[in-house]
C-alpha cells in the first residue's frame, strides 16, 4: 500500500497570506488527523476528520481549519498567517482500529 | 483526559550500550499506548504499541517496552542501540473503549548515539 503523502513538502508564505495543505491517506483508511511540529511547543494536535467529519479539535484559534473530502482526502487551512505559524505539518491516517497512525513527512511551512 | 510525560529530553548513549527512554502517563480510564520514532526530516513511524495482554511489547527495529500499571510507566527498552538509531522518540496515549479520543503525544527524547 502506498503511504500517507502530503503536498507540498516545503512552504514560504509572508504573514497575512492564507496556505492550504493536502493530505491523501493510506487507501482505506477513513480517519485522518492534523498535527503542528514546533521546536517549543512539541507535537500538538490540530483537528481530526472521520468520514468528512470533524470528530475532535485541539486548541487552536480558528484561523485553523480543516475539511476532508469523500475519498477521505483531506486538506487543512490557515488564515491571515503569523510567524508563529511557521512549523512542521503532520497529517496521519488511521483505519480506526485502536488509534494506530501513519504519518506523512509532513509539510514545512515557513512564514516571514 | 490523558497527559505523558518523558522525562528525558535529551539522552546520549555509546554505540552497542543499552538504552531506557522513560514514558510516563496519566488517565482516569484504561490506555492504549504508543511508541513513535522520527528521523530528520521525516515523519512519525510506528515502533509498537500496548493495547492488552501481555505487558511486555516487542516492536521494530530491536524495540521493546513494558507496560506497568501500578506505576503508569511505559519504557522503551534496547539492549545494545546503532547509530542508525539516533532520532526523536515519542511516546503517546490513548483512551482505550468504543468512542475515540485523541491520542496524545509526550515531548520526545532526543536519543543521540555515539560512536
Amino acid at each position: 500500500k502506498a503511504g500517507v503523502t502530503q503536498t507540498p513538502r516545503y512552504l514560504i508564505k509572508t504573514r497575512g497570506q492564507q496556505v492550504t495543505l493536502s493530505c491523501s491517506p493510506i487507501s482505506g483508511h477513513r480517519s485522518v488527523s492534523w498535527y503542528q511540529q514546533t521546536p517549543g511547543q512539541g507535537l500538538q494536535f490540530l483537528f481530526e476528520y472521520f468520514s468528512e467529519t470533524q470528530r475532535n479539535k485541539g486548541n487552536f484559534p480558528g484561523r485553523f481549519s480543516g475539511r476532508q473530502f469523500s475519498n477521505s482526502r483531506s486538506e487543512m487551512n490557515v488564515s491571515t498567517l503569523e510567524l508563529g505559524d511557521s512549523a512542521l505539518y503532520l497529517c496521519a491516517s488511521s483505519s480506526g482500529r485502536h488509534y494506530e497512525q501513519y504519518f506523512g513527512p509532513g509539510t514545512r511551512l515557513t512564514v516571514t | 483526559a490523558q497527559s505523558v510525560t518523558q522525562l528525558d529530553s535529551q539522552v546520549p548513549v555509546f554505540e552497542e550500550a543499552p538504552v531506557e527512554l522513560r514514558c510516563n502517563y496519566s488517565s482516569s480510564v484504561s490506555v492504549y499506548l504508543f511508541w513513535y520514532v522520527q528521523y530528520p526530516n521525516q515523519g512519525l513511524q510506528l515502533l509498537l504499541k500496548y493495547l492488552s495482554g501481555s505487558t511486555l511489547v516487542k516492536g521494530i527495529n530491536g524495540f521493546e517496552a513494558e507496560f506497568n500499571k501500578s506505576q503508569t510507566s511505559f519504557h522503551l527498552r534496547k539492549p545494545s542501540v546503532h547509530i542508525s538509531d539516533t532520532a526523536e522518540y515519542f511516546c503517546a496515549v490513548s483512551a482505550a473503549g468504543t468512542s475515540y479520543d485523541k491520542v496524545i503525544f509526550g515531548p520526545g527524547t532526543s536519543l543521540s548515539v555515539i560512536p
